[in-house]
């Protein structure tokens, strides 16, 4: 059974950079044909995917986000990340990491809230 | 790259049927086979219960079943029962490896 577990700073100042990390234990991020991917909400709001990356380093990207979102994978530790830069208020949020099918989330973490705030 | 179209609000009482619209366009719903849909409980993580618009997971009940025509997906829940209250999301594959989410709907068992 694969299991996600975010971790991360739960406060960032306005204009900073969020990071985050999803750890992935029971299976392999560099297994073929698997993406993962980058999900939030905030509160008592829907869900909004923010991107996702393949086995082999290739992302894509929500557009309404993507200059502000990287996500990179770090197969060594069997994790991949997440950073948004330049974040306000409007980026407080629960962020999940999730995977591992292009197509659809089979597999979630507990997510974890980040909020921004000075 | 907008959001999915679902209502807000939807109930039904328990034994009932009720079903969830999710409306998109051709390039996100209606172009692909690839919506998936998500049951969230309150404070809880979202699972999810339908995925290629009819399949299900192992462990979902029967009683969920997803459908397509045009541009719009469902979610019909047979046979309400209590533990169906919650928000449902549907998701679709909107080409270039991006995703798209619906607004969520709350469903309430009368």
């Amino acid at each position: 059974q694969v299991q996600l577990q975010e971790s991360g700073p739960g406060l960032v100042k306005p204009s900073e950079t969020l990071s985050l990390t999803c750890t992935v234990s029971g299976g392999s991020v560099s297994s073929g044909s698997f993406y993962w991917s980058w999900i939030r909400q905030p509160p008592g709001r829907g869900l909004e995917w923010i991107g996702c990356i393949y086995y082999s380093g290739s992302t894509n990207y929500n557009p309404s986000l993507k200059s502000r979102v990287t996500i990179s994978i770090d197969t060594s530790k069997n994790q991949f990340s997440l950073k948004v830069s330049s974040v306000t208020a409007a980026d407080t949020a629960v962020y999940y990491c999730a995977g591992p099918y292009r197509s659809r989330f089979e597999y979630w973490g507990q997510g974890t809230l980040v909020t921004v705030s000075s | 790259q907008s959001a999915l179209t679902q209502p807000p609000s939807a109930s039904g009482s328990p034994g009932q049927s009720v079903t969830v619209s999710c409306t998109g366009t051709s390039s996100d719903v209606g172009g692909y086979n690839y919506v998936s849909w998500y049951q969230q409980h309150p404070g809880k993580v979202p699972k999810l219960m339908i995925y290629e618009v009819t399949k299900r997971p192992s462990g979902v009940p029967d009683r969920f079943s997803g459908s397509k025509s045009g541009n719009t997906a469902s979610l019909t829940v047979s046979g309400l029962q209590a533990e169906d209250e919650a928000d449902y999301y549907c998701v679709s594959f909107a080409g270039s490896n991006t995703m798209v989410f619906g607004g969520g709907t709350k469903l309430t068992v009368l």
